[in-house]
Parts: structure tokens; C-alpha cells; sequence
């Protein structure tokens, strides 16, 4: 079975460029989840999409967003980036929203210069 | 949400048991104890999670305190495999906030051979 699936594995973009970064769930998973790990820093919470619809966001400016798509695949897209926006993005699905268990990919090394 | 408290770094020689500690001092009658842990350039993966009782799986065993303020998360024989950042997570299930888990520093763990 595939697990999570994340592209591109690297990113590079320039400071007020916009960023796309994708996610695949495990097939049969509806919720996703988007986690931002910056240099020396614990990972972040940043979105959750169950069922195709936002559920929660973390502490992140409204320039962050993203969306799930019929096939609960994922985007997240950063506007205006900002070099402090360097980080590694990491997404995670879970079968529903109560699942206990959270299974993540291998993350979008994003660096803005 | 409620917080956890690690030690930043932990050294254990290899094949001899780990106990990695946290507080959690402020948890609530409804919050599960996770673990999650982050191997070198991965994302995070699943360890252990339990409510009140001991909990054991093929990976680790968690050991929660009787007034549930603190738990060990215990690799019976730490091998070279087992080198990773290891994060203590609650999560209030009550609060239907899926799997938005609020990472910590986690501690990290040195194995030597």
C-alpha cells in the first residue's frame, strides 16, 4: 500500500513568488493535514481538511491556505513568501478525524530566497 | 491545550532498554498520551498511544503514571534504528480536533553502538 505522498521533494522560489505544494493520502483516507517544520523548531500545525472542507487552521496569516480536493488530495499554497517561510511542509492523513493514528510523508524542503 | 515537558536530548548504548520521560502535568480526564517519533530526514511515524492503562505494541511499551501527570515511553532494546527525535502529544478527543497534534521540542534520542 502507498502511503502519504508529497511533491515536489524540494522547492525553490523567490521572496514574494507563491508556493503550491501537493499531498496524496493513503487511498481510503479523508483527512489530511499540513504541518510546517522550520529550522531548529517543532512542527506547526497549519491546516485540516476532512471530507473537502477546512475544519481547522493553526496560527498561520490567511496567505497560508489550501484545499482538498474530491479525491481527498491536498494543496497548500503560500502567497507573498517571505524568507522566514523556508521550511520543511509536511502532510499527514488519517483514515477519518478520529483516528488515532496520523501517517505522514516525507515533506516539501521549501527554501525562499 | 494542555503542554508536555521533555528533555531535549537523551544517549542510550545500543541493545539496552530507553526510558524516554514527560510530564504532562495539566492533562485532562479526556486527553490521549501520544507518541509520535521523527527519524532523520522523514516525517514523523506512530509510536504508542494510551488513555489510563499500560499500553504495549511491537515498537514500544507506554507506562502511564497513576495520576496520569506523567508517562515513559520504554524501547525494551534500542538499536541503531531507533536514533530519532521522539515527541510526547496529547490530544483531547472530546474537542473533535482530529489529529491537529501540537508538537513539542520532543527529545532526542542518541544511540551508541
Amino acid at each position: 500500500e502507498a502511503g502519504v505522498t508529497q511533491s515536489p521533494t524540494h522547492l525553490i522560489k523567490t521572496r514574494g513568488q507563491q508556493a503550491t505544494l501537493r499531498c496524496s493520502p493513503i487511498s481510503g483516507h479523508t483527512s489530511v493535514y499540513w504541518y510546517q517544520q522550520a529550522l531548529g523548531l517543532g512542527l506547526q500545525f497549519l491546516l485540516w481538511y476532512d471530507e473537502g472542507e477546512e475544519r481547522n487552521r493553526g496560527n498561520f496569516p490567511p496567505r497560508f491556505s489550501g484545499r482538498q480536493f474530491p479525491n481527498y488530495s491536498s494543496e497548500l499554497n503560500v502567497n507573498a513568501l517571505e524568507l522566514e517561510d523556508s521550511a520543511l511542509y509536511l502532510c499527514a492523513s488519517s483514515p477519518t478525524g478520529w483516528s488515532t493514528e496520523a501517517f505522514f510523508g516525507q515533506g516539501t524542503r521549501l527554501t525562499v530566497v | 491545550d494542555a503542554k508536555t515537558t521533555q528533555p531535549n536530548s537523551m544517549e542510550s548504548n545500543e541493545e539496552e532498554p530507553v526510558h524516554l520521560p514527560c510530564n504532562h502535568s495539566t492533562i485532562s480526564g479526556t486527553d490521549y498520551i501520544h507518541w509520535y517519533r521523527q527519524l532523520p530526514s522523514q516525517g514523523p511515524e506512530y509510536v504508542i498511544h494510551g488513555l489510563t492503562s499500560n499500553v504495549n505494541n511491537r515498537m514500544a511499551s507506554l507506562a502511564i503514571a497513576e495520576d496520569r501527570k506523567s508517562s515513559t515511553l520504554i524501547l525494551h532494546r534500542a538499536t541503531l534504528r531507533d536514533a530519532a527525535v521522539y515527541y510526547c502529544i496529547l490530544r483531547d478527543v472530546i474537542e473533535h480536533t482530529g489529529n491537529q497534534f501540537y508538537f513539542g521540542t520532543g527529545t532526542s534520542l542518541t544511540v551508541i553502538p
